[in-house]
């Protein structure tokens, strides 16, 4: 059957340090792979696409990485800052999106 | 640019009664739009897709004469939540696609609240 799996449901860290979180996914073929961060009761704000011919993207702090003989991708966040806190959904993207169930950070000053 | 905004943000109803959420594409126009359900802790689920101007095509399992979508124009969409019961309580999300985008495009609204006693 068909699963995106992200990985525990809330990840604590130290402000400062490097969050790393995980999608993986299983019987899909991804033309792309997205992440996005949601809010407590927002809708989801785009952050990076990343192709699945594309092994790295980049933009400000953020790092994704996309490895689909694995089928995994992860989502770096560099110099967490308490205002990074937040869930992160990962979403496949066949002719539609198909999300994770997000993983809940909280960075601690 | 590419903002899209839905109202109400939020909604508390008895049960027995329809609700009418609006997404609207507010600075592009959108030929597709999409309405998301999302339960506390879960993922955003498809509930159906609506094309300007032709029937919503629905995902497996959602109720279409439950869930009535009505696009309109290329700037708003509207999903009706008729005879709703406390178990339609949700989130509901929509995002639009304007005409140029590709399938990975999809621009988020802000959500809509539904609380049904």
């Amino acid at each position: 059957s068909q699963k995106i799996e992200q990985n525990s449901e809330a990840l604590n860290i130290q402000e400062g340090k490097t969050a790393t979180l995980t999608c993986n996914y299983t019987n899909y073929s991804p033309a792309y792979l997205q992440w996005y961060r949601q809010d407590p009761g927002r809708g989801p704000v785009f952050l990076l696409l990343i192709r699945e011919n594309e092994k790295e993207k980049r933009k400000e702090r953020l790092k994704v990485t996309f490895d689909t003989t694995l089928k995994q991708s992860l989502f770096h966040i560099t110099a967490s800052q308490p205002a990074d806190s937040a869930t992160y959904l990962c979403a496949l993207v066949s002719w539609k999106l198909i999300f994770g169930a997000g993983t809940r950070l909280a960075v601690h000053p | 640019g590419a903002v899209v905004s839905q109202h109400p943000s939020w909604v508390i109803c008895k049960s027995g009664t329809s609700v009418k959420i609006e997404c609207r594409s507010l600075d592009f126009q959108a030929t597709t739009m999409f309405w998301y359900r999302q339960f506390p802790k879960q993922s955003l689920m498809l509930m159906a897709t609506s094309n300007e101007g032709s029937k919503a095509t629905y995902e497996q399992g959602v109720e279409k004469d439950k869930f009535l979508i009505n696009h309109a124009s290329l700037t708003l969409s509207t999903l009706t939540v008729t005879s709703a019961h406390p178990e339609d309580s949700s989130f509901y999300i929509c995002s639009a696609r304007p005409p140029q985008g590709g399938d990975e495009t999809q621009y988020f609204g802000p959500g809509t609240r539904l609380l049904v006693l």
